[in-house]
């Protein structure tokens, strides 16, 4: 089973400010096949980036993916007020799936 | 318009059972695998099953394997999920979720709450 581990687990930034999430798994994830997701309160989880770097479809630029292997990140360049909320990795290359942790993004 | 609608949760006592339903529409129901992932209360995303397209291979996290089952009507565009045994630890939001072949998780619906206390 490939285990994520995402750090940190809470980040406080104030809007306009650059994040940067980390997403480790404890083996390479087949063909990169890792993606990101971002859940607010009360919804469900939305797609950002598949593929590892390629972005979903509606998704603002301001949020890229990068990595291969066992290393990927999220950034988000410029914190807008919609973008706090909880944000997960997750890899779909070989099975069981598996998430991450969750890395809270909050307003400082 | 793709949605993902499920019902079928609700509270049990623990060892009770539930048939949980995933209706879909927007798209193609019979091109794409299905998943259930589920979400403790105040807890991170959990992945548990999977069916692909034409219900002939399925797959479970090892936490549920032998007491949920998996399955799909394509001519009614649903997907099931079978919960049997229950656990208060399988209390969660049940949401269902599509996937095309070699891509992710990309639609999910709203979830549907399953409660197992006594």
């Amino acid at each position: 089973e490939v285990v994520l581990t995402q750090s940190p687990g809470t980040l406080s930034l104030s809007p306009g400010e650059r994040a940067t999430l980390s997403c480790r798994a404890s083996q390479s994830v087949s063909v990169n096949f890792l993606a990101w997701y971002q859940q607010k309160p009360g919804q469900a989880p939305r797609l950002l980036i598949s593929d590892a770097s390629t972005r979903a479809t509606g998704i603002p630029d301001r949020f890229s993916g990068s990595g291969s292997g066992t290393d990927f990140t999220l950034t988000i360049s410029r914190l807008e007020p919609e973008d706090f909320a909880v944000y997960y990795c997750q890899q779909y290359g070989s099975s069981p799936l598996t998430f991450g942790g969750g890395t809270k993004v909050e307003i400082k | 318009e793709v949605q993902l609608v499920e019902s079928g949760g609700g509270l049990v006592q623990p060892g009770g059972s539930l048939r949980l339903s995933c209706v879909a529409s927007g798209f193609t129901f019979s091109s794409y695998w299905m998943h259930w992932a589920r979400q403790a209360p105040g807890k991170g995303l959990v992945w548990v099953s999977r069916i692909n397209t034409d219900g002939s291979f399925t797959d479970y996290a090892d936490s549920v394997k032998g007491r949920f089952t998996i399955s799909r009507d394509n001519t009614k565009n649903t997907l099931y999920l079978q919960v049997n045994s229950l656990r208060a630890e399988d209390t969660a939001l049940y949401y269902c979720v599509r996937q095309a072949p070699h891509k992710p998780l990309d639609y999910w619906g709203q979830g549907t709450l399953a409660t197992v206390s006594s």
